[in-house]
């Protein structure tokens, strides 16, 4: 049962566009939500979070947006830059119950930015 | 570099066998989760453990065990391995117990062949 669902496998964007990735879920109980970014031979590297008391959450080139009625959230990139093509995975997790401290990974999006 | 560190970096190793993976957090965090990641599958949560107590359970199977030492540092232990368990093992830490708003940090992970 896959409870957190990136849909795309890949994701091929143009140096300087915005490069959007997408990530559904379908446990009610989450309520925080997180992107992380990960390069080869690395672990996963902490992006951007999200609470659902909130629709949106800006850092700097990212921004996050949670539509909880749809259950769906989206990373935005602004402008994308090379650097920035890695494996995009989105996580959540949920309040109290056995699911405390437990983080429920997509399977990943791999983005590419083109120079 | 998160600052958590995880040994050995890859492990080559035969079926029936068994391993211990370890993992040191970042300074001053309590809580430690191991994470394995396979390749037809996500980041799949196992067990997290917050100041020596085992805190949450993932799907981790009975083979597998873990635990987390008074200095903090933890042990993932996989026995009577099976070809199935071939995957990249990663060990996360954040500072306290609250799994919901904790960023949690990843160490390079460890990945485990096994013959």
């Amino acid at each position: 049962d896959q409870q957190v669902k990136q849909n795309s496998p890949s994701l091929s964007v143009q140096e300087g566009r915005i490069s959007i990735l997408n990530c559904d879920y379908t446990n009610s109980m989450f309520d925080y939500f997180l992107w992380y970014k990960k390069y080869p031979a690395e672990g996963p590297t902490f992006l951007i979070s999200i609470s659902s008391i909130k629709d949106k959450n800006e850092d700097g080139r990212f921004t996050v947006f949670l539509n909880k009625s749809a259950k769906h959230l989206s990373l935005h990139i602004v402008p994308s830059q090379p650097g920035d093509s890695a494996v995009y995975f989105c996580a959540a997790s949920a309040r109290g119950g056995t699911s405390y401290g437990k983080l429920t990974f997509g399977q990943g999006t791999i983005l590419t930015v083109h120079p | 570099d998160s600052g958590v560190t995880q040994t050995p970096k890859h492990l080559i190793t035969a079926t029936g066998q068994r391993v211990t993976l370890r993992c040191s957090p970042r300074s001053g965090d309590l809580s430690v989760y191991w994470y394995q990641q396979s390749l037809d599958q996500g980041l799949q949560f196992l067990i997290q453990y917050y100041n020596g107590e085992e805190r949450a359970k993932g799907n981790i199977l009975e083979r597998f065990s873990a635990q987390q030492f008074p200095d903090l540092h933890s042990e993932l232990n996989l026995s009577s391995l099976e070809l199935g368990d071939s995957a990249l093992y990663f060990c996360a830490s954040s500072v306290g117990n609250s799994g919901l708003t904790d960023t949690q940090y990843f160490g390079p992970g460890t990945r485990l062949t096994v013959l």
